[in-house]
């Protein structure tokens, strides 16, 4: 249990064009998904905390009008690049926590992560 | 907001020894303690966790301690296998719904055989 996919897990993309990257939980539901953006040799960073229902929360630097993120249901959230450039190229990894009616459960599950190659 | 130290950043060991891995957290209000493990290109795995009501916990070779007085937090492996080297990350994070973990700077295991 505790599944969480991305799509794709690998894209090359022309710079000036938009990417779109899917985060699901496909075993249990999650209310909250966070995005996080990782260079080689280095931890995580996290860039977003995706709310369903909601607006996303960006970390100080993160320009949301660049990366914009949809949580549209459950079990799916979306982070698209937008005029996508070579620096924008990295490792995307989200991660879900699952929920319960009644409590909120500490453990987050990551996805396999979206390595995006801007050229 | 919180502050995660992770310690030491390489570790090289022979197949069969330990391994100990340490973190600090700086936000006495942290009250959950996971550890990842991520092979090269590839997302953190859940290894082990531990919450602030429990000093340690096992899972087979695997298990953590956390001192809350000191606020540090450990990974210890015993047994290590070849298998076992990746880049391991420690975590906290604080009691609020909704909120994100701060990982450390993660620690390169390489097990030799």
């Amino acid at each position: 249990g505790a599944v969480v996919s991305q799509h794709p897990s690998r894209v090359i993309c022309k710079s000036g064009t938009s990417v779109k990257i899917e985060c699901r939980s496909l075993d249990f539901q999650a209310t909250t998904m966070f995005w996080y953006r990782q260079f080689p040799k280095q931890s995580l960073m996290l860039m977003a905390t995706s709310n369903e229902g909601s607006k996303a929360t960006y970390e100080q630097g993160v320009e949301k009008d660049k990366f914009l993120i949809n949580h549209a249901s459950l079990t799916l959230s979306t982070l698209t690049v937008t005029s996508a450039h070579p620096e924008d190229s990295s490792f995307y990894i989200c991660s879900a926590s699952p929920t319960t009616a009644d409590r909120f459960h500490y453990e987050q599950y990551f996805g396999p992560g979206t390595r995006l190659t801007v050229t | 907001g919180e502050n995660v130290e992770q310690h030491p950043s390489t570790l090289s060991v022979q197949e069969g020894d330990s391994a100990v891995i340490k973190c600090t957290y700086s936000d006495s209000a942290s009250n959950y303690f996971p550890w990842y493990k991520q092979e090269l290109g590839k997302g953190p795995q859940l290894i082990i966790d531990i919450r602030s009501n429990v000093g340690e916990k096992k899972d087979q070779r695997i298990a953590v301690t956390l001192n809350k007085t000191a606020k540090h937090f450990s990974l210890h492996i015993t047994e290590t296998q070849p298998e076992d080297s990746a880049v391991y990350f420690c975590a906290a994070l604080s009691n609020q719904a909704g909120t994100a973990l701060i990982f450390g700077k993660g620690t390169t295991l390489s097990v030799s055989s």
